[in-house]
């Protein structure tokens, strides 16, 4: 059971327009989310982050929106630029138990930005 | 450097052979993380840790994977008699404590080839 989906494998943008990268999840335990940016033969690099008690969370380009009721995430990329070009994964940890923390992620989208 | 640092950074072997990698976390960090990336797939959870414990040993996908961790720092992640099926991208992450709002932190990981 895939408890965390990037149902888009892949996204084509130009350069200074809005990249939209989405999330769904299915677990509604899942209280706090992460999204990860990850470049060849690297590991995945900590974007952004968003709370269930936030809809909204922005840090310079980059913005996380969540809508609980719909299980659904996305990140805003605006705008965009040829280095954003990489793999985004959206994560969720669990919220307690004895994997309090382990990371659930996405499959990941590929976003190419063109110059 | 600073960040979380894993070696090697590429091992080929035969099957059958047993290997180690070894992850050095981010200093201070209490939690660290051992995931495996097959090609194709998304980042799948194997253990974790809380200073030298391993509260939740279920990820491992099988009895011939093993991991340690010595001190509250360096982790080395064991698997004997190696299969074609291990082949995969083994990543360590650590965050300076347990929880789902701790970003963990990535190292580059180690790219394990079975022939």
């Amino acid at each position: 059971d895939q408890q965390v989906k990037q149902n888009s494998p892949s996204l084509s943008v130009q350069e200074g327009r809005i990249s939209i990268l989405n999330c769904d999840y299915t677990n509604s335990m899942f209280d706090y989310f992460l999204w990860y940016k990850k470049y060849p033969a690297e590991g995945p690099t900590f974007l952004i982050s968003i709370s269930s008690i936030k809809d909204k969370n922005e840090d310079g380009r980059f913005t996380v929106f969540l809508n609980k009721s719909a299980k659904h995430l996305s990140l805003h990329i605006v705008p965009s630029q040829p280095g954003d070009s990489a793999v985004y994964f959206c994560a969720a940890p669990n919220a307690g138990g004895t994997s309090y923390g382990k990371l659930t992620f996405g499959q990941g989208t590929i976003l190419t930005v063109h110059p | 450097g600073a960040g979380v640092s894993q070696s090697p950074s590429n091992k080929v072997t035969e099957k059958g052979k047993d290997v180690e990698l070894r992850c050095d976390p981010i200093s201070g960090h209490t939690a660290l993380y051992w995931y495996r990336q097959s090609l194709g797939q998304g980042l799948e959870f194997l253990i974790y840790f809380q200073g030298n414990s391993a509260p939740d040993k279920s990820g491992l996908p099988s009895d011939r994977f093993s991991a340690e961790r010595t001190g509250g720092s360096v982790s080395t992640l064991t698997i004997q008699r190696t299969q074609q099926e291990d082949s995969a991208v083994y990543l360590c992450a650590s965050s300076l404590a347990m929880g789902g709002s701790q970003p963990q932190h990535f190292g580059d990981g180690t790219r394990l080839s079975i022939l």
